[in-house]
């Protein structure tokens, strides 16, 4: 079946530093991919998706391209913020669009 | 406001005491579905609906029930809780499967059975 594989947190950097946020998924089929963030207490928000292979998401200076090659969907932000500090999902949306796999999150916390 | 609309926020109760969790959408969404949080093990799903009167399991179904009587409620019954179903449980909707539209989430449920 389809999985998510994630990078084990927490991962901890300080402000202005480059994130990588890595996520690999198996799939049949022509899946969709997505990053969702979830802010402590709240409900995953989708932070950006791509729907077919060398698409680049991106949304609040985070990016994301989907690499079909490497099986890979890696976040990335050049510049952190400690406001971007929260959990992190990586997610894979099946080709008929019922199903979603989630990968296990990676919290992500940014020192002042 | 358009939103996923989840209650209770927190809720504790005792081993056998069925309980129901709504969930409502604002959105005329045609897909809900409902997931469990756990630590270590990310988002599983629990069952989905693609519209109203349709309904399917998900990857965790044992001990939970659903119905989609109407599209904007989508109510996750647990009719014999367990302590192993102590968890964060989340609701979405999508407009649709159609497109890659990505979820709505409500706020969750925290819920602690004992």
């Amino acid at each position: 079946g389809d999985s998510v594989t994630q990078m084990e947190g927490p991962v901890t950097l300080s402000e202005e530093a480059f994130l990588t946020i890595n996520c690999t998924y198996t799939a049949t089929g022509y899946p969709s991919l997505f990053w969702y963030v979830q802010y402590p207490g709240e409900g995953l928000q989708l932070l950006l998706k791509a729907t077919k292979a060398d698409d680049k998401g991106s949304n609040k200076g985070f990016e994301a391209t989907y690499r079909k090659e490497t099986t890979s969907f890696h976040l990335e932000k050049g510049s952190v913020q400690v406001s971007d500090s929260a959990v992190y999902f990586c997610a894979v949306e099946n080709t008929g669009g019922f199903k979603t796999i989630f990968g296990a999150g990676t919290r992500l916390f940014v020192k002042a | 406001e358009a939103q996923v609309t989840q209650n209770p926020r927190y809720l504790i109760t005792v081993t056998g005491k069925k309980l129901t969790v709504t969930c409502s959408q604002n959105m005329n969404h045609e897909y809900m579905s409902w997931y469990r949080q756990d630590p270590g093990l990310g988002l599983r799903q629990i069952y989905y609906s693609m519209n109203v009167e349709v309904t399917d399991k998900g990857d965790v179904p044992e001990g939970y029930k659903v119905s989609r009587k109407e599209k904007r409620n989508f109510p996750l019954i647990l009719e014999s809780p367990s302590p192993n179903q102590t968890s964060l449980y989340f609701c979405a909707s999508s407009p649709s499967t159609l497109k890659p539209y990505g979820y709505t989430f409500g706020s969750g449920t925290r819920l602690t059975v004992v």
